[in-house]
């Protein structure tokens, strides 16, 4: 069976510093993968999505970047942080648009 | 472009009364539609979903939903909420293209009272 794994689940940064977040997909190739974001308050923002290795699309410009190094993996990186970055970090994997599966979530507070 | 439209973003109903959360899409080519609920600090779990076939769609937990493309609508509804039903739920829709994202709404907080 397919899983998403998402890591870490809370995380807590001084303004000015880097991130890392990374997500796998286990059972499946190929997967289309997605990055949103949740503030306080809002819906689900998307920030990028990759339909293969290598190939990023984004959304939103901004402070972050991603970048999809194998097939299962995506990661989402910022230099320097601002404190607009806080939020709820989603990881998501879908084959073929029947449907979204997100892992569990980042929680993101810049301080 | 494709959009949804989640009216009222926060509903409250009684244990044991009827859930009824709205759901109103726009897509220019026959949609997938989704709902999917969020616990609080954790992701996203898909409830059900549209694709093609009946329009009277079940789900986990008793819910169900029902495709009107003359309405542009996919309503949520429960027949009898319970206590663990207060969660935040969010409507979706995507246009089936492989490639193409998935657009959700706002998100509509289910308040249960006892």
């Amino acid at each position: 069976s397919q899983t998403i794994h998402q890591w870490p689940a809370t995380l807590v940064q001084p303004v000015g510093s880097p991130l890392s977040l990374e997500c796998t997909v286990e059972g499946t190739s190929n997967p289309n993968l997605y990055w949103y974001r949740q503030a306080a308050g809002r819906g689900l923002q998307l920030l990028f999505y990759s339909v293969g290795i290598g190939q990023i699309s984004s959304e939103v410009p901004q402070n972050l970047s991603a970048s999809r190094p194998q097939d299962r993996q995506f990661i989402l990186s910022s230099k320097k942080l601002l404190l607009s970055d806080s939020g709820f970090y989603l990881c998501a994997w879908t084959y073929l648009n029947y449907g979204y599966t997100f892992g569990s979530g980042t929680r993101l507070t810049v301080v | 472009a494709q959009s949804v439209t989640q009216l009222g973003s926060h509903v409250s109903v009684s244990e044991g009364a009827l859930v009824l959360l709205r759901c109103n899409y726009s897509s220019s080519v026959p949609p997938y539609l989704f709902w999917y609920v969020q616990y609080p600090n954790q992701g996203l779990q898909l409830l059900l979903k549209y694709t093609t076939g009946a329009t009277l769609v079940k789900g986990i937990n008793g819910f169900e939903a029902e495709f009107k493309k003359s309405e542009t609508s996919f309503h949520l509804t429960k027949p009898s909420a319970h206590m663990s039903d207060a969660a935040e739920y969010f409507c979706a829709v995507s246009d089936r293209r492989r490639d193409d994202k998935i657009i959700f709404g706002k998100g509509t907080r289910l308040h249960i009272l006892p």
